[in-house]
């Protein structure tokens, strides 16, 4: 079967960093996304990673290995408005996108 | 439209009532998607259109649950003698899948909140 497996919640403190890991078993592999969603928001695109590297857009970096089957989202300078849930999702050999269930992101202050 | 719109945002419902949801997705974009997210939970897929055409089903929950597109652009959702399992919000999303060769981003809509009761 098609599994995306996230941790369901992380905890981090404002101005600090934080790594949201993602692994994936898809039939096929055609890219990775990394979606934010506030609560009671639809989500909206952060990244899309389709060869093995680092991408970086300003505080956010999404990272990927697809030997390994792992992507991972980086958060810098954590932001009181970076609380929210990350979902990672994965394209597959149909051009399906599977998603993950998300990472609820808790910042301190 | 600059983005994907859906209406209404809320409908409250009574039990057994039947229910169409709206969505129009951005301009030129030829796939569109249904999803259902209920309360603190991830994103379940339900049907997707390429064209008018819907080539993937598969996530419909019951026979109660029906979709269609018309002229490649606005497409309604219609559930059926609704029940309170199917309260939840309904989002829409729509992408250019399949215009480059590769995965699409897709672009989400408010959604709608069901609340049957």
């Amino acid at each position: 079967g098609q599994n995306i497996d996230q941790p369901t919640e992380m905890t981090a403190t404002e101005g600090a960093i934080v790594q949201i890991n993602c692994t994936y078993q898809t039939s096929g592999f055609n890219g990775l996304f990394w979606y934010q969603q506030h609560a009671g928001e639809a989500p909206t695109f952060l990244s899309y990673n389709v060869l093995d590297g680092l991408e970086e857009k300003g505080r956010f970096s999404s990272f990927l290995s697809r030997s390994k089957g792992y992507s991972y989202l980086l958060l810098k300078e954590l932001q009181m408005k970076d609380s929210a849930s990350y979902l990672c999702a994965v394209t597959d050999s149909n051009y399906q996108l599977i998603w993950g269930a998300g990472t609820k992101l808790i910042i301190k202050p | 439209g600059a983005g994907v719109s859906q209406s209404p945002s809320n409908k409250v419902t009574e039990k057994g009532k039947d229910v169409e949801l709206r969505c129009d997705p951005i301009s030129g974009h030829t796939a569109l998607y249904w999803y259902r997210q209920s309360l603190g939970q991830g994103l379940e897929f339900l049907i997707y259109f390429q064209g008018n055409s819907a080539p993937d089903k598969s996530g419909l929950p019951s026979d109660r649950f029906s979709a269609e597109r018309t002229g490649g652009s606005v497409s309604t959702l219609t559930i059926q003698r609704t029940q309170q399992e199917d309260s939840a919000v309904y989002l829409c999303a729509s992408s250019n899948l399949g215009t480059s060769g590769g995965a699409d981003t897709q672009y989400f809509g408010p959604g709608t909140r069901l609340t049957v009761l």
